[in-house]
């Protein structure tokens, strides 16, 4: 049923660790999207990608790399996690050419 | 480039009075516009989207938003509101053109729906 799924919904972790999300849709949509929300709730696009094909990089740190097996699928994977990656993450996927939808997000936790 | 205005950073009001959430944006290009609502501890859900054609749009919860090009503003308004209400919300924009498909989220706006 669900239509934009995420996990984990918590992730809390050491600095210096290695960790993935991982977002899948099933509605079928060819892009896909990582959003951030920080803690003053301000969201902001981090990732587009296209049919596997990326898209948008919006000037995030190199220790973030998504990664797209197929179009349904759009992981997020982050190395050497700082304190500063403490938020929210959003995945979302696109309908036609302007409504994204998003999953219920992933709240991290940097120690 | 697009940019959002949500001038209001919290609204307090009473249970079953009404309210309006305010939103300005600004872009070089036409725009879609949308309101997303985040119920706390929870993900973002679509309130509604103004595409084209008529400028009053009606969505979810009996939530509904007017379009106004000459005062680039999307305001959300409800006649009503319940305690379920209490939630954040987020106007957005996306440009029409095809290299300008990523959302800009204004700053949310805390309703709080008080008894």
């Amino acid at each position: 049923d669900t239509a934009v799924s995420q996990t984990p919904k918590y992730l809390v972790t050491q600095m210096g660790n290695d960790k993935s999300i991982k977002c899948e849709q099933n509605l079928g949509h060819d892009t896909m999207y990582w959003y951030k929300q920080d803690s003053k709730k301000f969201l902001k696009i981090m990732f587009s990608y296209n049919n596997k094909e990326l898209i948008i990089n919006e000037t995030v740190p190199n220790r973030f790399s998504p990664k797209s097996p197929d179009k349904a699928h759009l992981n997020l994977h982050i190395n050497s996690l700082e304190l500063g990656d403490s938020a929210v993450y959003f995945c979302a996927s696109r309908e036609g050419r302007e409504t994204q939808y998003f999953g219920p997000g992933t709240r991290l936790l940097v120690l | 480039a697009q940019s959002v205005t949500q001038l209001d950073s919290q609204v307090p009001v009473f249970e079953e009075a009404p309210v309006e959430l305010r939103c300005n944006y600004s872009s070089s290009v036409s725009v879609y516009l949308f309101w997303y609502v985040q119920y706390p501890n929870q993900g973002l859900q679509l309130l509604l989207k103004y595409l084209s054609g008529s400028t009053l749009v009606k969505g979810i919860n009996g939530f509904e938003a007017e379009f106004n090009k000459s005062q680039t503003s999307f305001h959300l308004r409800k006649p009503s509101v319940h305690i379920s209400d209490t939630a954040e919300y987020f106007c957005a924009v996306t440009g029409r053109s095809y290299n300008t498909d990523k959302l800009i989220f204004g700053t949310g706006t805390r309703l709080q729906v008080f008894p």
